[in-house]
């Protein structure tokens, strides 16, 4: 059975304190790793897509890469916008096209 | 703006009450999942349908349905409505195999 494990939970940094988030899994036949932002009473906004060991994608101040175990999002002098909860899912071979989710890390970014 | 909008945002209602909740995916996309999200579990898969049929199934129960109509919208059926049905219910769509998924901002169900 696929496996998503994000860390840590919850993260507070200070306005440009550069940080990564982690998310370790387990799959069958790696399709894709995905990357999202959630605010509250919002639904998942896409960032990225990984798909093969080493594969890196950059969006302004983030940052993913990707190994066969794990990825990190890499946030690099992040600002009070920044602030939200980031979920990882992957897709494998085994379940169709469904996502399956980590339990994400909040994230708050003070001045 | 995703592109992919959900009906009602809100839904109140009480134990054994059926609802239905209804999605219009992005234009294009013919695929269309949809998610359950509540604070213990985070987001689970509960269903797939592809232009009209059943492509995958997740850890949906026997009192809820799904369906996808020609005109690509989606509509989710939940019956026999216990409390611990209360969550968000997102939908998303797709334009293709390994495409990114996107989200509409949820109905949030709330069962008194």
């Amino acid at each position: 059975e696929d496996q998503v494990t994000q860390s840590p939970e919850a993260l507070r940094l200070q306005e440009g304190e550069s940080s990564s988030l982690n998310c370790s899994y387990t799959v069958s036949g790696l399709r894709g790793l995905f990357w999202y932002r959630q605010d509250p009473g919002k639904g998942p906004e896409f960032l990225f897509t990984l798909y093969s060991a080493g594969e890196e994608k950059e969006k302004e101040r983030l940052k993913a890469t990707l190994t066969k175990k794990e990825s990190f999002l890499h946030i690099t002098a992040p600002k009070p916008e920044d602030s939200a909860t980031y979920l990882c899912a992957v897709q494998g071979s085994n379940s169709g096209y469904a996502l399956n989710f980590g339990k994400g890390t909040s994230l708050l970014v003070t001045p | 703006d995703s592109g992919v909008t959900q009906t009602p945002k809100h839904l109140i209602t009480a134990t054994g009450q059926r609802v239905t909740l209804r999605c219009s995916p992005r234009s294009g996309d013919l695929s269309v999942y949809w998610y359950q999200q509540s604070l213990d579990q985070g987001l689970q898969f509960l269903i797939q349908y592809y232009n009209g049929e059943e492509r995958a199934k997740g850890n949906i129960l026997e009192r809820f349905s799904a369906q996808q109509f020609p005109d690509l919208h989606s509509e989710l059926n939940l019956s026999s409505l216990e409390l611990g049905d209360s969550a968000l219910y997102f939908c998303a769509s797709s334009g293709g195999v390994n495409q990114p998924q996107h989200f509409g901002d949820g109905t949030r169900l709330s069962i008194l």
